[in-house]
């Protein structure tokens, strides 16, 4: 069976730090992966979508940056991350139509 | 407008009841739609796709109404375990696989 993990859980970040947050996929080849934001009290925010390794799509401006180096592996980054930046990220893997999620890496930045 | 939109709640029920909630979707193409169910602090679930024909999961119908572009999910004899965060998904844009739009989600709370 598939699984999706994400990591670390949780990290607070001061201002001006960079990021760097991992997922990976196990049991499945060549997936489309997403990652989504969630601010406090709002609703998903698709960041970036990968179809395939080097292939990175970015949905919105914005201070992340995502690569896709191996096959199941997705990374999310940031040079300099603002006050802005604290959210819920969620790594997600596709499978036709439906959408899997990772546990999610909850980000404080302060 | 919202391209997904849904009623933020809370809905308040007491076990046992019956409960239904709407989401409407901008995108009259739009083919996929779905309900996941996420818990305080975790992460989005699946809970079941919606197909054109209406489908059900024990206590839970899911239905779509294209003509009004909205998707309903139904929750029979309600139990304390039901009490989560709703969100309708939606794949706004035919031909992206998996690219969905989420809305912001229903809170319920069965009560006791």
């Amino acid at each position: 069976s598939q699984t999706i993990h994400q990591w670390p859980a949780t990290l607070v970040q001061p201002v001006g730090s960079p990021l760097s947050l991992e997922c990976t996929v196990e049991g499945t080849s060549n997936p489309n992966l997403y990652w989504y934001r969630q601010a406090a009290g709002r609703g998903l925010q698709l960041l970036f979508y990968s179809v395939g390794i080097g292939q990175i799509s970015s949905e919105v401006p914005q201070n992340l940056s995502a690569s896709r180096p191996q096959d199941r592996q997705f990374i999310l980054s940031s040079k300099k991350l603002l006050l802005s930046d604290s959210g819920f990220y969620l790594c997600a893997w596709g499978r036709g139509t439906e959408l899997f999620f990772g546990e999610g890496s909850r980000l404080t930045v302060l | 407008r919202k391209e997904v939109e849904q009623d933020p709640g809370p809905f308040n029920v007491p076990e046992g009841a019956t409960v239904a909630f709407n989401c409407t979707y901008s995108n009259s193409a739009s083919q996929s739609f779905f309900w996941y169910r996420q818990d305080c602090r975790k992460e989005p679930k699946l809970l079941m796709s919606v197909y054109s024909s209406g489908n059900e999961d024990g206590r839970f119908t899911a239905q779509l109404n294209r003509a009004s572009q909205y998707i309903s999910l139904l929750i029979r004899d309600s139990k304390l375990s039901d009490s989560a965060t709703y969100l309708c998904a939606v794949n706004l844009a035919p031909g992206t696989a998996s690219k969905l739009t989420f809305g912001t989600g229903t809170r319920l709370q069965v009560t006791l």
